[in-house]
């Protein structure tokens, strides 16, 4: 079983400030996957970024980075300058490789307002 | 660009009726999921299914069964809706894993009011 959890409910940052978002994630897998995805107001769900619990140097996507401690069990995800289009829900989640087309481990979600 | 499509964004129906939520990928894609939002909960999984014909129970299969008849397409099908099936219903697709390692490409939504 695998669990997910992000503390904050709800970040507020000034546009081109720097932003972190907490995720804690708990699971009995050996091999698994971690993600961040970005839910805009009325709009489609998209991976902002993905990270391979086997690889040790942090994932990045242009101003999107992670820090990533294996051992804590902690995915945090790091917005630099951040953009107004930024904002929306942000969900950690959490997959397994145990075998089969199981679905994500998802958190309750950040809500993330950017400050003009 | 993998494209994920639902059939309604708003559908409004009563208690008790048969309702059915379409979702349609254009990247034949093995694996497609049916999510289920809710403020406060984030995204519990109902059903998956890895291949035509074959699923499997997610999180919180009661009250819902599934279809998947063709590879590009996954209905969620409510046999009696009820006011707690009231939600905002995701889709979407991935290519065959082990597991979910996979990118997830998520539909529009639908959300589903139920009186």
């Amino acid at each position: 079983a695998q669990t997910v959890t992000q503390s904050q409910p709800e970040m507020s940052v000034q546009e081109a400030e720097t932003v972190t978002l907490s995720c804690t994630y708990d699971t009995s897998e050996s091999d698994y996957y971690l993600f961040w995805y970005k839910q805009p107001p009325s709009r489609q769900m998209i991976l902002v970024i993905r990270q391979e619990a086997y690889k040790q140097q942090n994932a990045t996507e242009n101003r999107f980075s992670v820090n990533f401690q294996k051992a804590a069990k902690s995915f945090s995800l790091k917005i630099s300058d951040s953009q107004l289009g930024d904002a929306a829900m942000y969900f950690c989640a959490s997959g397994g490789s145990g075998g089969g087309a199981d679905g994500l481990t998802f958190g309750k979600g950040t809500h993330l307002i950017i400050q003009p | 660009d993998v494209k994920v499509t639902q059939s309604s964004r708003y559908l409004v129906k009563r208690t008790g009726e048969k309702v059915f939520l379409e979702c349609v990928q254009d990247m034949d894609h093995e694996n497609m999921f049916w999510y289920r939002q809710d403020p406060g909960l984030g995204l519990r999984l109902i059903y998956f299914s890895y291949d035509v014909k074959m699923k499997e129970k997610g999180d919180i299969p009661e009250g819902y069964s599934v279809s998947r008849e063709k590879k590009e397409r996954f209905s969620l099908i409510l046999e009696s809706a009820s006011t707690n099936q009231t939600s905002m219903y995701l889709c979407a697709s991935s290519l065959w894993g082990s597991g979910s390692t996979d990118t997830q490409y998520f539909g529009p939504g639908t959300r589903l009011t139920v009186l």
